[in-house]
């Protein structure tokens, strides 16, 4: 079974600086697609990123850019020039895309951004 | 991103009374409906998946005869909350998905209070 890990349940960040939300996951599959949504204080969700397993390359949108290291299993999304819209809830989710698609959800880290 | 919309977007009602939440993928269609629940400073849990025309899928716990999925066209699901008690307040996000893209779009949620 897959399972999402992220461990930091609340970070916070002065505005103009940059954070680091981490996210480990647990698979045995080889195609699989990771993603980071934001959920802000409205709670409708938003997609921020999306990473697909078989690029290498790291995805980037603006100031968000994802460290995926397939081999540990890690997807980290940076947050470069943090504004204060920043400010939400942030989840990690997986699904593999083999057999049924469906996202599996981290916990959530709960970022704050400070003037 | 894809157009999601979900109505109601608040509702209140006595225990004991039946609460239908509407879904509509506005601009693809969606042979794939999941249905998520929230509780304030958590993740999303996954409590079924409908695929157009046929019965949900549901997870393990969520009672399917208390949480009726509706999935009769490609535009539109519902779920209909029965015989609602104080427990089942929660926040319900209606998630279709894009097979095109490979990506769950979401609705804005439905915030569901029972006196």
């Amino acid at each position: 079974a897959q399972t999402v890990t992220q461990s930091q349940p609340e970070m916070s960040v002065q505005e103009a600086e940059t954070v680091t939300l981490s996210c480990t996951y647990d698979t045995s599959e080889n195609n699989y697609y990771l993603f980071w949504y934001k959920q802000p204080p409205s709670r409708q969700m938003i997609l921020v990123i999306r990473q697909e397993a078989y690029k290498q390359q790291n995805a980037t949108e603006n100031r968000f850019s994802v460290n995926f290291q397939k081999a540990a299993k890690s997807f980290s999304l940076k947050i470069s020039d943090s504004q204060l819209g920043d400010t939400a809830m942030y989840f990690c989710a997986f699904t593999k895309l083999s057999g049924t698609y469906k996202y599996i959800f981290g916990t959530g880290t709960r970022l704050k951004v400070l003037a | 991103g894809a157009v999601v919309s979900q109505h109601p977007s608040r509702v209140i009602c006595k225990s004991g009374t039946s609460v239908k939440i509407e879904c509509r993928s506005l601009d693809f269609q969606a042979t794939t409906m999941f249905w998520y629940r929230q509780f304030p400073k958590q993740s999303l849990m996954l409590m079924a998946t409908s695929n157009e025309g046929s019965k949900a899928t549901y997870e393990q716990g969520v009672e399917k005869d208390k949480f009726l999925i509706n999935h009769a066209s490609l535009t539109l699901s519902t779920l209909t909350v029965t015989s609602a008690h104080p427990e089942d307040s929660s926040f319900y996000i209606c998630s279709p998905l894009d097979l095109q893209d490979n990506e769950q779009f979401f609705g804005p949620g439905t915030r569901l209070t029972v006196l």
